[in-house]
């Protein structure tokens, strides 16, 4: 079966710790996403990354980082200079950047205690 | 004011109406996605459209450049359709193509 997958589902961390977030496809697709998901608002951008080994800054990246070492995983690092990381996290994968559909993962949320 | 106004933003049904969910856009456009997110929090793509009209069993489309609007349309609507269902606009910005989102039309359909 094809698809993106995410993991864990829900995640708790202490105020001050680290904490990555993983992100996997076997769709073949180049282009990877994270969005960050708050109550009320639309999803947004964190970072991207078109091709192996390049990724770059969405809206919001301050407080993030990501690697992308190889093409069917895009981990996403929250870290403690992230003020307010408790949110619901999607990672989505497209065939290559541009007008084309993103499949999306079922979302790890996020809380820091 | 944001980029990709949805409306409205809570909507109530009953089991069989014919359901109408707005987006209309502000900035120019390569594409508009409509997505459906269930209660988990899973999201689907349901629509990729640049210009007039598609569907997909119970579900309509349609887009109007010039007015830059966008209708999602369910017929006879079930409790199954009850979700979060959001617009996302593709568009140039920092010399790349991304997703601007609104904030998504949480519909109940009751039976």
């Amino acid at each position: 079966d094809g698809g993106i997958t995410q993991s864990p589902k829900y995640l708790f961390r202490k105020e001050g710790q680290n904490v990555t977030l993983s992100c996997e496809q076997n769709l073949n697709h180049d282009a990877m996403y994270w969005y960050r998901q708050d109550p009320g608002q639309g999803l947004r951008l964190i970072y991207y990354s078109q091709i192996v080994n390049d990724f770059q800054k969405g809206d919001i990246a301050e407080g993030y980082s990501v690697s992308r070492e190889k093409k069917e995983s895009f981990p996403l690092t929250v870290t403690s200079a992230q003020k307010n990381p408790t949110a619901f996290y999607l990672c989505a994968s497209s065939i290559s950047g541009g007008a084309n559909e993103q499949f999306f993962g079922p979302g790890t949320r996020l809380t820091v205690l | 004011k944001n980029e990709v106004e949805q409306s409205p933003q809570n909507l109530t049904a009953q089991e069989g109406e014919f359901i109408t969910i707005n987006c209309s856009y502000s900035v120019g456009i390569s594409a508009l996605h409509w997505l459906q997110q269930h209660p988990g929090g899973g999201i689907v793509s349901l629509f990729m459209l640049s210009s007039g009209k598609k569907k997909h069993g119970r579900l309509i489309a349609t887009i109007n450049i010039q007015e830059k609007h966008s209708s999602l349309h369910i017929t006879a609507s079930h409790p199954r359709d009850s979700a979060v269902y959001i617009c996302a606009v593709e568009g140039w910005k920092g010399g790349s193509e991304k997703l601007v989102f609104g904030k998504g039309t949480k519909l109940t359909v009751n039976p």
